[in-house]
């Protein structure tokens, strides 16, 4: 089984769309993650959430809106999106030290 | 949280053992030292994690310098799949804190 698990894995659309990415973990967590990783492989975290509750915001431009439905879940909705959203998307969860990452999310803005 | 410092690049025999540097000479009394590594097209993955004392797993050892302010992680026999970027991280990591990765080291493995 996989622990965290991300829906879709690629996704193509274009400037101005709406898009949402799915994360789901299976390991009983009460932390979850969103991560962004550009094209220089930088990863950075975005957000922080600590059961179903937003703990960090890492200027994350507004357009980005994390929504955690239950402990388990952390979608990431973007709106508008812009050219510059083009990256690698991770979704992550973690508990007692230890982080266990999703395969990422391959987003391309045209 | 503090700052790790590792070189951007090593280059290791395929089944030789590889010694990856970090240095964090700012790290403090609760920091923990994490490892993490990405492999190509996949999301990090855990490696190994210690506080004071050498630990190892069944990936890898980790070597942790008597003042804390640096520490090597050991792959014993490097093989082609151990190629990735590894990632030395400190934390604090009370439960909600998130991991602050920095360029990492990039880990060529040759037949």
């Amino acid at each position: 089984d996989t622990a965290v698990s991300q829906t879709p894995k690629y996704l193509v659309t274009q400037m101005g769309n709406d898009k949402s990415i799915k994360c789901e973990q299976n390991l009983g967590h009460d932390t979850m993650y969103w991560y962004k990783q550009d094209s220089k492989k930088f990863l950075k975290i975005m957000f922080s959430y600590n059961n179903k509750e937003l703990i960090i915001n890492e200027t994350v431009p507004n357009r980005f809106s994390p929504k955690s439905p239950d402990k388990a879940h952390l979608n990431l909705h973007i709106n508008s999106l812009e050219l510059g959203d083009s990256a690698v998307y991770f979704c992550a969860s973690s508990q007692e030290r230890r982080a266990f990452f999703g395969q990422g999310t391959r987003l391309t803005v045209v | 949280d503090a700052k790790t410092t590792q070189p951007n690049s090593m280059e290791s025999n395929e089944e030789e053992p590889v010694h990856l540097p970090c240095n964090h000479s700012t790290i403090s009394g609760t920091d923990y030292i994490h490892w993490y590594r990405q492999l190509p097209s996949q999301g990090p993955e855990y490696v190994i994690h210690g506080l004071t004392s050498n630990v190892n797993n069944r990936m890898a050892s980790l070597a942790i310098a008597e003042d804390r302010k640096s520490s090597t992680l050991i792959l014993h026999r490097a093989t082609l799949r151990d190629a990735a970027v590894y990632y030395c991280i400190l934390s604090s990591y009370s439960g909600n804190t998130p991991l602050v990765f920095g360029k990492g080291t990039r880990l060529s493995v040759i037949a």
